[in-house]
């Protein structure tokens, strides 16, 4: 239990593009997720997080215009990097808590990411 | 806000030894949770072990068991009888009660040597 899916797993898009990543929870509900943006070899930072039915909030540094996020039902968030351009390139993971808690209070599930490159 | 400091870029160790992970945090927050993650190149997030500020006892997973000292704000990782599979990136983080945001470490790459 408790699968937390990402599409497409990787993708490449042209500069000035836009590209959308799916997170989804397969055997769960999540009234929040989170997504994670992760350079090569380093942490991962938190951009936001994505509550079901109300906008986003977005961590300090973080452009809400360039990152749109959409958390349509309590199983399905997305984000869309919009005008992407090669310093957008990057891994992104997405993680979700299931509505009905977990073992730990803090428990999340982490979906397996998307790398993202933009040429 | 929450501060997470792994000091080790990277260790190695021999098979079948135990190795340990430091991690010290900051946080101005009273209930909060401790969390090691295990990043394969993969790049999957493996949860591992967890940790509750409130917890008496160190949490322990099969191989993994967390040396939690409160008054010292350190949450170290002990992989005991390390094997080739262990081999990875490790991340400690931390999350407040109030908003479950998680806070990562630096990380520490783990080469397990036959």
């Amino acid at each position: 239990g408790a699968v937390v899916s990402q599409h497409p797993s990787w993708v490449i898009c042209k500069s000035g593009t836009s590209v959308k990543i799916e997170c989804r929870s397969l055997d769960f509900q999540a009234t929040t997720m989170f997504w994670y943006r992760q350079f090569p070899k380093q942490s991962l930072m938190l951009m936001a997080t994505s509550n079901e039915g109300s906008k986003a909030t977005y961590e300090q540094g973080v452009e809400k215009d360039k990152f749109l996020i959409n958390h349509a039902s309590l199983t399905l968030s997305t984000l869309t990097v919009t005008s992407a351009h090669p310093e957008d390139s990057s891994f992104y993971i997405c993680s979700a808590r299931d509505i009905e808690g977990g073992e730990y209070i803090y428990e999340q599930y982490f979906g397996p990411g998307t790398r993202l490159t933009v040429t | 806000a929450q501060k997470i400091t792994q000091t080790q870029p990277g260790m190695f160790v021999q098979e079948k030894e135990a190795v340990t992970l430091d991690c010290t945090y900051d946080t101005s927050d009273q209930s909060y949770g401790l969390f090691w993650y295990k990043q394969p190149s993969s790049g999957e997030m493996i949860f591992l072990i967890y940790q509750g500020s409130y917890d008496e006892q160190n949490a322990t997973e099969g191989r993994y068991s967390l040396n939690f000292q409160k008054a010292r704000k350190s949450a170290n990782l002990v992989i005991s009888a390390s094997q080739l599979g262990d081999s990875a990136m490790y991340f400690c983080a931390t999350a407040p009660s109030n908003d479950y945001k998680l806070s990562f470490g630096a990380g520490t790459t783990v080469t397990v040597r036959a």
